[in-house]
């Protein structure tokens, strides 16, 4: 069964660095064909992609933000990690990690909700 | 640059009727790896994250209803809830894969009520 969790801060200052991190089961970032991706929604907003992983290390990141963004994986923790450089309030949302594969994002975390104040 | 569009933004259906949601690309999502297009649909209920309910444009994810289906080809992709039930009142989102340069897209998402 997979399953993935994400964590971090609840709040973060404007400007300030924010650092999420996704927690998964049931599969390896180490198996040809996996990925990891980020997405987050801010309140009663659409989802916006943010980046994403592959098992070789390729990342991907969002045109919009790719110069704020920085994903990484340990394989050893069966974890992926994605910052965010200075932040602003427009950041708040709620940000998920999902499995991602046939260039869909399969199993989703519940989420964690940032808010930027 | 390219352009999606999802719609409507929001329709009402009476129950056991016919549900219709649109998707359109500026570009194509045909992967030529394996000819499909790379288009998913997504069911998100309030509180829940995202569900995929179809992926390759067409292909239902398991345990989805058949009452769910997926068409379209190139940039013009439909959902189709062919008898609309109580639990499918949802947020619904496409997403669609670019590979030049690689990149996911969602739709801005379409509000499922019941009339």
């Amino acid at each position: 069964q997979i399953t993935l969790k994400e964590s971090g801060p609840t709040l973060v200052k404007p400007t300030q660095t924010l650092t999420l991190t996704c927690t998964f089961s049931g599969f390896s970032l180490s198996t040809s064909g996996v990925a990891v991706g980020w997405i987050r929604q801010p309140p009663g907003k659409a989802l916006e992609w943010l980046a994403l992983i592959y098992w070789n290390d390729d990342k991907r990141y969002s045109p919009s933000l790719k110069s704020r963004l920085t994903i990484t994986k340990d394989t050893s923790k069966n974890q992926v990690v994605l910052t965010m450089t200075n932040v602003d309030p427009v950041d708040t949302a709620t940000y998920y990690c999902a499995d991602a594969a046939k260039h869909a994002f399969d199993i989703w975390g519940q989420g964690t909700m940032v808010t930027v104040s | 640059d390219i352009v999606m569009t999802q719609s409507p933004d929001s329709l009402a259906v009476s129950l056991g009727e016919r549900a219709t949601i649109n998707c359109k690309s500026s570009q194509s999502v045909l992967y030529s790896s394996n000819n499909k297009n790379s288009l998913a649909w997504y069911q998100q209920k309030p509180g829940q994250p995202p569900k995929l309910l179809i992926s390759w444009a067409s292909t239902r994810e398991s345990g989805v209803p058949d009452r769910f289906s997926g068409s379209g080809s190139g940039t013009d992709f439909t959902l189709t809830i062919s008898s609309l039930q109580a639990e499918d009142v949802a947020l619904y989102y496409c997403q669609l894969f670019y590979t030049t340069p690689p990149e996911w897209t969602f739709g801005q998402g379409t509000k499922v009520e019941i009339k």
